[in-house]
């Protein structure tokens, strides 16, 4: 397994503007899931996707904030008219159906100005 | 709704020496699974433990060990032979059977492991 990348490791943007993440998966980690992270805080759960079907959103996830997953492979994360409360560690998971553990990549780092 | 509580939002350990996180947790739940979490600074998260709850044996990974006391909703972990690589801060999670297994994490404690 080569790991859960996401991309970029960084964002900055000024509030209004849209932003997009991509996470690439494990692969043959049919599961995943985007989360959020703040400051001196865990991860919250914003959504998940079972293969290409969206199957849970949090009522965090605004409906400024949009994911997809086209064919069952990378998943991206966009928000739009970002605002500074956006301002969060996004965070991508996956796993396989028959384990529960979920596998992190290493964030995106997003900063709202 | 499940919580997750993590009260320690610091401690700090000498190397060689053994170290207990706490997480307690709420859930009506009868079937799920717990984990532990470690980040080391500027790194992802990596998975330390896991514990299913239908499970009366704690789980063991090396110098990682679980006491997991279900009625009580309780799962440390306990950390032997501490070494200075364990500094991180660990997240104690916990994921249901259903509902997709999203995860729900607590705040997280900072270990520190000092030489």
């Amino acid at each position: 397994d080569t790991g859960v990348s996401q991309d970029p490791r960084h964002k900055i943007t000024k509030r209004g503007q849209n932003v997009t993440f991509r996470c690439d998966p494990i692969s043959e980690h049919n599961r995943l899931y985007w989360y959020r992270q703040t400051l001196g805080q865990g991860p919250e759960f914003l959504t998940y996707f079972q293969n290409e079907a969206q199957l849970e959103k949090s009522r965090l996830l605004s409906d400024r904030f949009s994911a997809e997953r086209p064919k069952g492979s990378f998943s991206t994360l966009e928000i739009q008219r970002t605002e500074q409360g956006d301002s969060a560690m996004y965070l991508c998971a996956s796993r396989r159906d028959s384990l529960y553990e979920q596998y992190f990549g290493p964030g995106t780092r997003l900063t709202v100005t | 709704a499940q919580t997750v509580t993590q009260s320690q939002p610091e401690m700090s350990v000498q190397e060689a020496e053994t170290v207990t996180l706490s997480c307690t947790y709420d859930t009506s739940e009868s079937n799920y699974y717990l984990f532990w979490y470690k980040q080391p600074p500027s790194r992802q998260k990596i998975l330390v433990i896991r514990q299913e709850a239908y499970k009366q044996q704690n789980a063991t990974e090396n110098r990682f060990s679980v006491n997991f006391q279900k009625a009580a909703k309780s799962f440390s972990l306990k950390i032997s032979d501490s070494q200075l690589g364990d500094t991180a801060m660990y997240f104690c999670a916990f994921g249901k059977e259903t509902s997709g297994s999203r995860l729900t994490f607590g705040e997280g404690t900072q270990l520190t492991v000092n030489p």
